[in-house]
């Protein structure tokens, strides 16, 4: 099956960049995404990638796809103390259903 | 619009007895998933429907759960005779299943405690 793996914590300071990496198993996935959860409130989505992109920037957000390592990563610039939370990496099944399959979390932390 | 509603927020029950967990989907949104997320662990799929029948339910863990959607828009989980293990936060999500992609807008979920 699917397995997505994250590292479990990380502290940034206040205006720095964060850079949260992730690895995948599916090389068939079409579509990776970036999940954000605070508490007390549920996931949201921040953004994705298509797999035939290397690239893709929202706003304070980067995202970078490695598809021959299965690499994912999500930086983003500026952080602040809002931005502070769980931040989830998935694939999605591309067997019709698209369910998504999780990593473990990383949690954010930023330092004021 | 409203998003994606589920109850109760908070469960508590005995080992051993029956629940029943709610999700309200967005409205029109013909895709709805359940997710369970234990303590520390991302979200695991549980179940997806489309519409009112369930189209992949290969991660239920066992028979003591079902999920039903009878009329294609609200879902209740049912777990039977309840275990410890079941403790968790279920998630329910719906989409639009539009192509090329489709966004899963989450509920804020049930923390279920088994005691």
């Amino acid at each position: 099956g699917e397995d997505v793996e994250q590292s479990l914590f990380l502290s940034v300071r206040e205006g720095d960049s964060s850079v949260i990496n992730c690895t995948y198993t599916d090389s068939s996935s079409t579509y990776l995404y970036w999940y954000k959860q605070e508490p007390g409130a549920g996931l949201q989505l921040l953004t994705y990638i298509f797999s035939n992109m290397d690239m893709k920037q929202d706003q304070r957000l980067t995202v970078l796809l490695n598809k021959k390592d299965k690499h994912l990563s999500l930086r983003i610039a500026d952080t602040q103390t809002g931005d502070s939370a769980i931040y989830f990496c998935a694939e999605s099944d591309q067997t019709g259903a698209n369910n998504l399959f999780f990593g473990t979390g990383t949690r954010l932390t930023v330092i004021p | 619009g409203a998003g994606v509603s589920q109850t109760p927020s908070n469960k508590v029950t005995e080992k051993g007895k029956y629940v029943e967990l709610r999700c309200d989907p967005i409205s029109g949104h013909t895709a709805l998933y359940w997710y369970r997320q234990s303590l520390g662990q991302g979200p695991e799929f549980l179940i997806y429907f489309q519409g009112t029948g369930a189209a992949d339910d290969s991660g239920l863990p066992n028979d003591r759960f079902f999920a039903v959607r009878p009329e294609g828009s609200v879902s209740t989980l049912k777990i039977q005779r309840t275990e410890r293990g079941d403790s968790a936060v279920y998630l329910c999500a719906s989409s639009s299943d539009r192509p090329p992609w489709d966004e899963q807008y989450f509920g804020p979920g049930t923390r279920l405690t088994v005691t």
